[in-house]
């Protein structure tokens, strides 16, 4: 089974910091997932990478497969960004099978 | 393009009772999984479907279990409830590309509460 470790479980920040959550995991893999979940539970995909890195808006991702570790950077941190952040990946021999960390939940105050 | 629907969207049951859970995904996409929801175990998945055929299972007892459809539609059932199923339980959609799942689109979520 793959572990998947996030750290920190829980980050404050005041608006227009840089964040970074970072992910490691256990066992080899060829994609890795990062989730959003606002309260009330809807999740959203922002990433699913394998190699390098992926910028979307004020959000990159990179990874690095050797080293087992991903980190989620947020530019300019706003307040609407508060909401736990989850990466999961493949586990049990199966990229669809996935892992989750236990998230990490990220308050920007204004 | 509508998203994935998941329904009911809350529901009440009490223990020994079974439930059944709907998933309909993105119009194209033809896999579907599951994932449980709790405060103490965070996410867990449940089950994968593509093409009608379950691919992946994750490590629960048989009374969890679900179909698809040929239009892609899934659900999944939970037989004699038990309080630690109380849970939210989550649907994604995807294309499935290749090895990997491809992104993966969710649904809001059923809220199960067994009483």
């Amino acid at each position: 089974k793959n572990e998947v470790e996030q750290s920190p479980q829980n980050l404050t920040a005041q608006e227009g910091e840089f964040i970074t959550i970072n992910c490691s995991y256990s066992v080899g893999i060829s994609a890795l997932h990062w989730l959003q979940q606002h309260p009330g539970g809807g999740i959203v995909s922002l990433f699913m990478l394998s190699s390098g890195k992926k910028k979307h808006g004020r959000l990159i991702a990179t990874i690095n497969i050797q080293e087992k570790h991903s980190s989620l950077h947020i530019t300019a941190s706003h307040p609407r960004d508060s909401a736990v952040y989850i990466c999961a990946v493949g586990s049990g021999g199966s990229n669809y099978k996935l892992t989750f960390g236990k998230g990490t939940l990220l308050t920007v105050n204004p | 393009k509508a998203g994935v629907t998941q329904t009911p969207r809350y529901l009440i049951k009490t223990r020994g009772q079974q439930v059944t859970l709907s998933c309909s995904p993105i119009s194209g996409h033809r896999s579907v999984s599951w994932y449980q929801q709790t405060p103490g175990q965070g996410l867990q998945f449940l089950f994968e479907y593509f093409s009608e055929t379950q691919r992946n299972k994750g490590n629960f007892p048989g009374r969890f279990s679900g179909r698809q459809f040929s239009n892609s539609r899934s659900e999944m059932n939970v037989s004699t409830l038990e309080l630690g199923d109380s849970a939210l339980y989550l649907c994604a959609s995807s294309q499935r590309t290749g090895d990997n799942t491809g992104e993966l689109f969710f649904g809001e979520g059923s809220r199960l509460t067994v009483l």
